[in-house]
């Protein structure tokens, strides 16, 4: 079965840019109709929904982090990647990776199915 | 953006108690709209999507059900293991947003 694992920096300061890299096994990151996502978790919080890639490269993000944000996809290394650039102590969060299906009919839908474990990120000097 | 908004914030309740979670949308989603289950320090686990879709391996005890602005999950006899935080999610817009989260305690 697919399994998603986050990587990358436990820390970093501020003003510099969070990199973090979710590396899926178990299956081809190009088969199937399958979007990924990132969503992030403060401490004690809800959930906020980051972004998602197609492995065709199409990305949506979340406006309120567009300007900073990118997601990108590496199917050679069966991975997809955040970058999310001038971070301050409000990016301190967990911050998770998943699988989203869809399906395109009537009516359409979306499910995030298959989840990383999470990484955790803090900002800090 | 569309905003969820999750009743009750927490419940107690005891086990073999029927709960329900309410989700309701700033705007109608059309059941465009997922339903997780978060356990302490582990990741959000899906449960349902379009509203009424029970996921695969989830048990029959949780149900959905809803239109327009207003969604709910049911689970019709608590059983230990469903103490949890359970988050709603839409899909209906390009933006995609989350409930604030309800806390299922034991009473």
């Amino acid at each position: 079965q697919v399994q998603l694992q986050e990587s990358g920096p436990g820390l970093v300061k501020p003003s510099q840019t969070l990199s973090l890299t979710c590396t899926v096994s178990g299956g081809s990151i190009s088969s199937g109709s399958y979007y990924w996502s990132w969503i992030r978790q403060p401490a004690g919080k809800g959930l906020e929904w980051i972004g998602r890639i197609y492995t065709s490269g199409s990305t949506n993000y979340n406006p309120s982090l567009k300007s900073r944000v990118t997601i990108s996809v590496d199917t050679s290394k069966n991975q997809f990647s955040l970058k999310l650039s001038s971070v301050t102590a409000a990016d301190t969060a967990v911050y998770y990776c998943a699988r989203v299906g869809a399906g395109f009919g009537d009516p359409y839908y979306y499910y995030m199915d298959v989840w990383g474990k999470g990484t955790t990120v803090t900002v800090s000097s | 953006d569309i905003q969820m908004t999750q009743s009750p914030s927490s419940l107690s309740a005891s086990v073999g108690d029927r709960v329900t979670i309410t989700c309701r949308a700033s705007q109608g989603i059309s059941n465009s709209l997922a339903w997780y289950q978060q356990k302490p320090g582990k990741a959000p686990k899906l449960l349902l999507y379009a509203a009424s879709r029970l996921e695969s391996g989830v048990p029959s005890r949780f149900s959905g059900s809803g239109s327009g602005t207003d969604y709910t999950l049911t689970i019709s006899s608590l059983q230990p293991e469903d103490f949890a935080t359970y988050y709603c999610q839409q899909y209906y817009s390009t933006l995609w947003t989350f409930g604030q989260g309800t806390k299922v305690e034991i009473k």
